[in-house]
Order: C-alpha cells, then sequence, then structure tokens
C-alpha cells in the first residue's frame, strides 16, 4: 500500500513563527503535492512538485515556500505563520499515468493552528 | 465561474439504500478526468472511483458508480446498499491540462451521513 506521512496530526504555533510541514512518501511517486482545506472552500493547491528540487506554484503559494532536495519528501514552510494560515493541510503524491488518470494519494493531514 | 461544483453541502440516507451525490464540471478542453475522493473522519482522502471524458460507459467500482452525463457536465456518485462506513465527506475533482500541467480541481464536498 502507498504511505504518505504527514510529520504532525495537529499543531499549535504562534504568529510570526516559522512552520515546517514535513510528507513523505514510500512508493517512490515522482509528482508530490500540497493542499490546504479549508471549509466551505474544498482543497485549493498551494505548490507542486514534478521531480527532486523542481516546484511550480499551484493557486494559492502566497506566503508559502517549498523545498523537494530528496524524491520521497515534500516540505511546506510557512516563513512567517499569520492567523489566516491557520487549515488542514494535505499532502499528496501520485505517479504519472496516460489519459488524465493519474490518482492522488494522500496523507491524513495537518491541522494548523496559528495564534 | 467554479470549476467543480458540488450544490449539496450535507445530506442524509437511510442504512441500506441508495444515494446520489451531485458534481458538475466546468471546462472547455475535451479532454479531461473525473475523480470522487472520499474523506472519513480521520482526515486521509482516499480515491474511489475514475471516469475518463472518453469513456462510453459509466464507471464502476463495487458499491460505486459514476453517472457521467457528458452534455450536461455532471457526473454524480451514487452509492448502493448505504453503509454506516460511509459517513464521510465526499469531494468530486476533475484533472486537465493548464499551463503545460495537468492539475486538479477539487470541489466543496459533500458530508453524507448514513443513518441506522
Amino acid at each position: 500500500d502507498v504511505k504518505v506521512t504527514q510529520s504532525s496530526r495537529y499543531l499549535v504555533k504562534r504568529t510570526g513563527e516559522k512552520v515546517f510541514l514535513e510528507c513523505v512518501q514510500d512508493m517512490d511517486h515522482e509528482n508530490m503535492f500540497w493542499y490546504r482545506q479549508d471549509p466551505g472552500l474544498g482543497l485549493r493547491l498551494i505548490y507542486f512538485s514534478y521531480d527532486v528540487k523542481m516546484k511550480e506554484k499551484g493557486d494559492i503559494p502566497e506566503g508559502y515556500s517549498v523545498s523537494r532536495e530528496k524524491k520521497e519528501r515534500f516540505s511546506l514552510i510557512l516563513e512567517s505563520a499569520s492567523t489566516n494560515q491557520t487549515s488542514m493541510y494535505l499532502c499528496a503524491s501520485s505517479s504519472p499515468q496516460g489519459l488524465l488518470r493519474e490518482k492522488l494519494f494522500f496523507g491524513s493531514g495537518t491541522q494548523l493552528s496559528v495564534l | 465561474a467554479q470549476k467543480i461544483t458540488q450544490t449539496q453541502p450535507g445530506m442524509f440516507v437511510q442504512e441500506k439504500e441508495a444515494v446520489t451525490l451531485d458534481c458538475t464540471y466546468d471546462t472547455s478542453d475535451p479532454s479531461y478526468g473525473l475523480f470522487w475522493y472520499k474523506q472519513p473522519s480521520s482526515g486521509e482522502m482516499i480515491f474511489l472511483i475514475y471516469q475518463g471524458s472518453y469513456d462510453q460507459q459509466n464507471a464502476t467500482e463495487g458499491r460505486y458508480s459514476l453517472n457521467f452525463q457528458k452534455a450536461r457536465k455532471s457526473a454524480n456518485l451514487v452509492i448502493s446498499a448505504s453503509q454506516l462506513g460511509d459517513s464521510a465527506m465526499y469531494f468530486c475533482a476533475m484533472r486537465e491540462v493548464s499551463g503545460g500541467y495537468q492539475k486538479v480541481t477539487f470541489g466543496t464536498g459533500t458530508k453524507l451521513q448514513v443513518i441506522p
């Protein structure tokens, strides 16, 4: 079974802190993604990566950065946490498939609260 | 305009009954993929079913089927014989090519509660 592991299930941070959210997958997937999930808004893509050291902005990258130094690990960084970044953060990975049928494998999420 | 619209924030269904979760999508691209994911209270999103835009038949996976009506741009999920374990959030999603990459857009979700 594909396993996507997020380092923390719950996290509480202070405004202005630098926050690291870690994600590791064990199935040698090329593609990795960070989403945030907010009630009534669904999932919104923050950043994604199709290869080591490669990153692309998603729909809401402001206030975030990412790092992918190894294939299995994709980190989301909040440079200076703000209260509007309180959210559920979901990491996902996938392997390329044809015909747009590539499905995502998700971690259990990190509920981040910024006080 | 919303790419994926799920108009039912919450739904109830009696155990053993069938239920339909609605999803409409918006794209001008002839090639796309449609997905449904389930998110139990544990938080992990689980893939349920896939429908390609060129698929002639509706997708089925066990108790899940996708009612694909291309002209109406709808991709409703049908769960037959509901079980208590089906209580969860359900998300419809669409994959298409955008800016040279494949992008996935999610709907806002439907919370399904199965009543014993």
